[in-house]
């Protein structure tokens, strides 16, 4: 399996909802990635987990909650977003976090509408 | 933090035709260029990567060459075909602040239009 998986794929939400994006990888990749992606824009890095451990938070609102239950799973809580929160959530994870430079490999992302 | 910047923001070629992308970072410490190609509405995807121990790489049509002096790499895709527009984003990965984390630094993207 050489895939990152993310669901859902798609999904709206009310600001005073809650939700999560779930994010997989059986890849035995210990750094995992959370980015928000606007229309025609680069990725913003959110979170880093390395070893399941967040090890970056890129002063990311407390609306975003994320977790690393294990190693191959990630997930992104979300509570009382804002209408421009809305953005694709891309996960992403590589080998090892460290400095030598690894490949990042992309899910698919999920397309996140706040109304 | 590093600062990456990417030209030309936009790119139209005729099929057939080569294309290139240029990326300027300014951290000394960067150590990792990879470039990704995202279609619409698709995930970025890792088309080429070089390190700062290369100075160029190659893999079919594409190639990316680095120069470490000038702190500029680039993408250089030859005999271009429609399938090869896309959004290309170059990236620079350095440590984060003193730690061993890495992180990747990406560029505004370049929008690429291949003409049949």
């Amino acid at each position: 399996d050489t895939e990152v998986t993310q669901t859902p794929k798609h999904l709206v939400m009310g600001m005073t909802n809650k939700k999560s994006l779930k994010c997989e990888q059986h890849m035995g990749h210990r750094a995992m990635y959370w980015y928000k992606q606007k229309a025609k824009k680069p990725p913003e890095l959110m979170f880093v987990y390395s070893y399941e451990k967040l090890s970056i938070n890129e002063s990311v609102p407390s609306r975003f909650s994320p977790e690393c239950p294990n190693s191959s799973l990630l997930n992104l809580h979300l509570h009382a977003l804002q209408p421009e929160d809305s953005a694709l959530y891309l996960c992403a994870s590589s080998p090892l976090p460290h400095s030598q430079g690894t490949e990042a490999f992309f899910g698919q992302g999920t397309r996140l509408t706040v109304v | 933090g590093e600062n990456v910047e990417q030209h030309p923001s936009t790119l139209s070629v005729q099929e057939g035709d080569s294309a290139v992308i240029k990326c300027t970072y300014s951290d000394s410490a960067s150590n990792y260029f990879p470039w990704y190609k995202q279609e619409l509405g698709k995930r970025p995807q890792l088309i080429i990567d070089i390190r700062s121990n290369v100075g160029e790489k190659k893999d079919q049509r594409i190639a990316v060459t680095l120069n470490k002096t000038a702190k500029h790499f680039s993408l250089h895709i030859t005999e271009t075909q429609p399938e090869d527009s896309a959004v290309y984003f170059c990236a620079a990965s350095i440590p984060h602040r003193g730690s061993t984390l890495g992180r990747l630094y990406f560029g505004r993207g370049t929008q690429l239009t291949v003409w049949p």
